[in-house]
């Protein structure tokens, strides 16, 4: 059974471009939500996806959207992008509802 | 101040040595997390707590619900343990979602 798998791992782009980050959550789960772990500090929630809806949103500029897909994967776009967003972006799984998540390896994003 | 606050920030002890780390929170929870994290990213769940005790081989987890604390042990502590280790609560207020809200981490290194 895959547990969380994200894609890309690293990813290096140019201020300004737009990128897409993508998350195949564990099976049997229907939720998907994304953090936003800058270095040395704890993940930030910048929102979740539940029946391909943007459920909750944590203070991130509309600059970041996403979307989740009928299979319950789920991408993060972020457009504009500045050297502020570089960061490790973490995708975690759960069950509606649910307490227990489980995390992806995560993207490491670099913006140069 | 923020919601989750762990204590130490950075920790080095000697192999063999027994570790505590801590965590207190200032909202209501119905879960708390605690999550190890190595270099590169991944983050892998350790433990979840509503209540009471959870030990995991040399790992140990405590909650007080009471006076929104608990706490991470490590018993023999090995150089493998090297990590970020993170707790991160589900607040009571999340009736269907599963936000997390994390801590900033606490860096342990366990020289041998």
């Amino acid at each position: 059974d895959a547990g969380v798998t994200q894609s890309p791992t690293h990813l290096i782009k140019t201020r300004g471009q737009q990128v897409t980050l993508r998350c195949s959550p564990k099976s049997g789960h229907d939720t998907v939500s994304w953090y936003q772990q800058a270095l040395g500090q704890g993940p930030q929630f910048i929102f979740q996806y539940y029946e391909e809806e943007e459920r909750q949103r944590g203070n991130f500029p509309d600059r970041f959207s996403g979307h989740q897909f009928p299979n319950y994967s789920s991408e993060l776009n972020v457009n504009a992008l500045l050297l502020g967003d570089s960061a490790l972006y973490l995708c975690a799984s759960s069950l509606w509802g649910g307490a227990e998540a489980f995390f992806g390896q995560g993207t490491r994003l670099t913006v140069v | 101040k923020n919601e989750v606050e762990q204590s130490p920030q950075n920790l080095t002890a000697q192999e063999g040595e027994f570790i505590t780390i801590n965590c207190s929170y200032s909202v209501g929870i119905s879960a708390l997390h605690w999550l190890q994290q190595h270099p590169g990213g991944g983050i892998v769940s350790l433990f979840m707590l509503s209540s009471g005790k959870k030990k995991h081989g040399r790992l140990i987890a405590t909650i007080n619900i009471q006076e929104k604390h608990s706490s991470l042990h490590i018993t023999a502590s090995h150089p493998r343990d090297s990590a970020v280790y993170i707790c991160a609560v589900r607040s009571v207020e999340e009736t269907s979602g599963s936000r997390l809200t994390f801590g900033e981490g606490t860096q342990l290194t366990v020289n041998p």
